[in-house]
C-alpha cells in the first residue's frame, strides 16, 4: 500500500457524533485525496490537499472537513455522523499534482453509521 | 471492497484464457486515464497506465488501448490466473489539475482454475 495507512480501518459510530479518520504515509508524497467507495457509485473524491495546510472540495464535500498540518498526516472529519456517511473510505497520495500521475491508496476504513 | 460488486459488470475466463474489461470514458478532455484492481478487502492497486497521445501500452501480461475517437478504454490481460481475480476500475482525469481523477463503476473478473 505504498507506504499509507489508514486508522482507524474500522468504526461503528452513532449518528450524530463525530468522526476523525486519519491517513499516514511514510512517501513524503505532496498530494493528498480522501475518496468514499459505495455501492453503484464507484470511487468518489471528497476532498483534497496539494500541500501542508492547502485543501479544496471534491465532488461530495457536505459533511466532510479535512485538515493536513504536516506533509504525513490527512485528516477526514465527519462534524455530525449520519447513516449516508455509512461508507469505506480511501486515502490516496501522489507525488505529483499534474493531471498525468497515478495515486497510490491506502487499505481503507470500512465506517458504519448507526 | 465488499458490496462494491453489486450490479457490476461481470467477466468470468477460465485460466489461461486472455481477458479483456472494457470501459467507456465520458469526457473528452481527460488526457490520462488509470486502470486499477481492488481486491475484496483492499485499496485499489495501480496497475496501468496511458496518455492521451499514445493509443496502446504494455506492461507485463497488461495491455492498454486507447479508442479517443469513441472514449473507449480496454485492459487486456493475457494468461489470465487465479490471482488476477479481482474488481477493475478505470479512472480519467477530466484534463484536470492536481490530479484528481473519476473512477468507472468497474468489472468483477473472476478466473476458474
Amino acid at each position: 500500500d505504498a507506504g499509507i495507512t489508514q486508522s482507524p480501518r474500522h468504526k461503528v459510530t452513532e449518528t450524530g457524533t463525530p468522526v476523525t479518520l486519519r491517513c499516514h504515509q511514510t512517501e513524503n508524497h505532496r498530494y493528498m485525496y480522501w475518496y468514499r467507495q459505495d455501492p453503484g457509485h464507484g470511487l468518489r473524491l471528497i476532498h483534497y490537499s496539494y500541500g501542508v495546510k492547502d485543501t479544496d472540495k471534491g465532488e461530495v464535500s457536505d459533511g466532510y472537513s479535512v485538515s493536513r498540518s504536516k506533509t504525513e498526516d490527512f485528516l477526514l472529519t465527519l462534524e455530525s455522523a449520519t447513516s449516508s456517511q455509512t461508507s469505506v473510505y480511501f486515502c490516496a497520495i501522489s507525488d505529483r499534482g499534474t493531471g498525468d500521475n497515478e495515486q497510490f491508496f491506502g487499505p481503507g476504513t470500512r465506517l458504519t453509521v448507526l | 471492497g465488499e458490496n462494491v460488486g453489486l450490479h457490476l459488470p461481470t467477466l468470468s475466463v477460465q485460466e489461461g484464457d486472455n481477458s479483456i474489461i472494457n470501459c467507456a470514458y465520458s469526457n473528452s478532455a481527460s488526457d490520462y486515464f488509470i486502470w486499477y484492481k481492488q481486491e475484496s478487502g483492499k485499496g485499489p492497486q495501480f496497475i496501468i497506465d496511458i496518455r492521451s497521445n499514445m493509443d496502446k501500452r504494455q506492461g507485463q501480461r497488461v495491455t492498454v488501448l486507447l479508442n479517443k475517437t469513441v472514449k473507449h478504454l480496454s485492459l487486456q490481460i493475457a494468461a489470465t490466473q487465479p490471482g488476477d481475480s479481482a474488481v477493475y476500475f478505470c479512472a480519467e482525469n477530466g484534463g484536470t489539475s492536481y490530479g484528481k481523477l473519476t473512477f468507472g463503476q468497474g468489472t468483477i473478473l473472476t478466473v476458474h482454475p
